[in-house]
C-alpha cells in the first residue's frame, strides 16, 4: 500500500515553460487536494477535487490548473511558470464525508522556476 | 469557513509537557476540529480529531471547551523528535471538502 505518491520529485523549470505534476492514491478516497508551501510558511491551498470528474479552486488558484479524469489520479499544471511558483508542491487525500476525515499526504514536490 | 488563530512558536524541554492552543472563534456546528504535525521536508501527518470534550490517542490529547471556539493539543513529556509544525484546522461538517492550513505552530524542543 503506497499512499499518495506524488512524481517527480524535483524539478527545475525556466520561465515560460509549462508542465504537469502528478498525484496518485492507491487507497480509494473520494477527495484529492493540491498544496503549495513556501519556505518557513504553512500550506496553502491551490485547487482541490471531491471526486472523479470535479475540481473547485482553493486559497491560491491562479496559475494553476488541475484535472481529475481518473479517481486514483489528480494532476496540477502549469501552463507558463513564473518564478513565483517556486514552492514545494504537497498532494493529499481523504476518503471523503462521514467519520474520520484523516489526510494522507504525498512526500512533496519541489519545484524551481528560474 | 473558521479562521484559526495560533502562536507562531513555542520552546520546550524535553519530558515536559507541551500545550498548543487554537482559537477558533466563528466555528460553526457542525465543524470538527484537526490537528497535524510536519517534520521539515516532509507532508503533515494527522495527529487527532475532535468534535467536544476531550479526545486521546497514542499520540496526543485533544481538549475542546463547551463553547468550542478553542482547542488544546497536549504532547505528553515531549523528546527532540516532537520539534515540528502543529496545524490546527476546522473542518466543515467533517467532509474535508476545504482543508485549509494557517502558519501553525513551530514547536522547539530542546535537551
Amino acid at each position: 500500500n503506497a499512499g499518495v505518491t506524488q512524481t517527480p520529485k524535483f524539478r527545475v523549470l525556466k520561465t515560460g515553460q509549462s508542465m504537469t505534476l502528478l498525484c496518485a492514491q492507491d487507497m480509494n478516497h473520494e477527495y484529492m487536494y493540491w498544496y503549495r508551501q513556501d519556505p518557513g510558511m504553512g500550506l496553502r491551498l491551490i485547487h482541490y477535487s471531491v471526486g472523479e470528474g470535479t475540481t473547485a479552486k482553493g486559497e491560491v488558484p491562479d496559475g494553476y490548473n488541475v484535472s481529475r479524469l481518473k479517481k486514483q489520479n489528480f494532476l496540477l499544471g502549469l501552463e507558463s511558470a513564473a518564478p513565483s511558483q517556486t514552492s514545494v508542491y504537497f498532494c493529499a487525500s481523504t476518503k471523503g464525508t462521514g467519520g474520520l476525515t484523516e489526510a494522507f499526504f504525498g512526500q512533496g514536490t519541489r519545484l524551481t522556476v528560474v | 469557513l473558521a479562521k484559526t488563530t495560533q502562536p507562531i512558536s513555542m520552546d520546550s524541554y524535553e519530558g515536559q509537557e507541551v500545550n498548543i492552543t487554537c482559537s477558533h472563534n466563528n466555528i460553526a456546528t457542525n465543524d470538527y476540529i484537526t490537528w497535524y504535525q510536519q517534520f521539515p521536508s516532509q507532508g503533515p501527518r494527522f495527529i487527532i480529531q475532535g468534535y467536544k470534550t476531550k479526545v486521546t490517542n497514542e499520540v496526543a490529547s485533544l481538549f475542546i471547551p463547551a463553547d468550542r471556539k478553542s482547542s488544546t493539543l497536549s504532547l505528553p513529556r515531549v523528546s527532540l523528535s516532537d520539534t515540528a509544525v502543529y496545524y490546527c484546522l476546522v473542518d466543515p461538517n467533517n467532509a474535508g471538502n476545504m482543508l485549509t492550513f494557517g502558519g501553525g505552530t513551530r514547536l522547539m524542543v530542546k535537551p
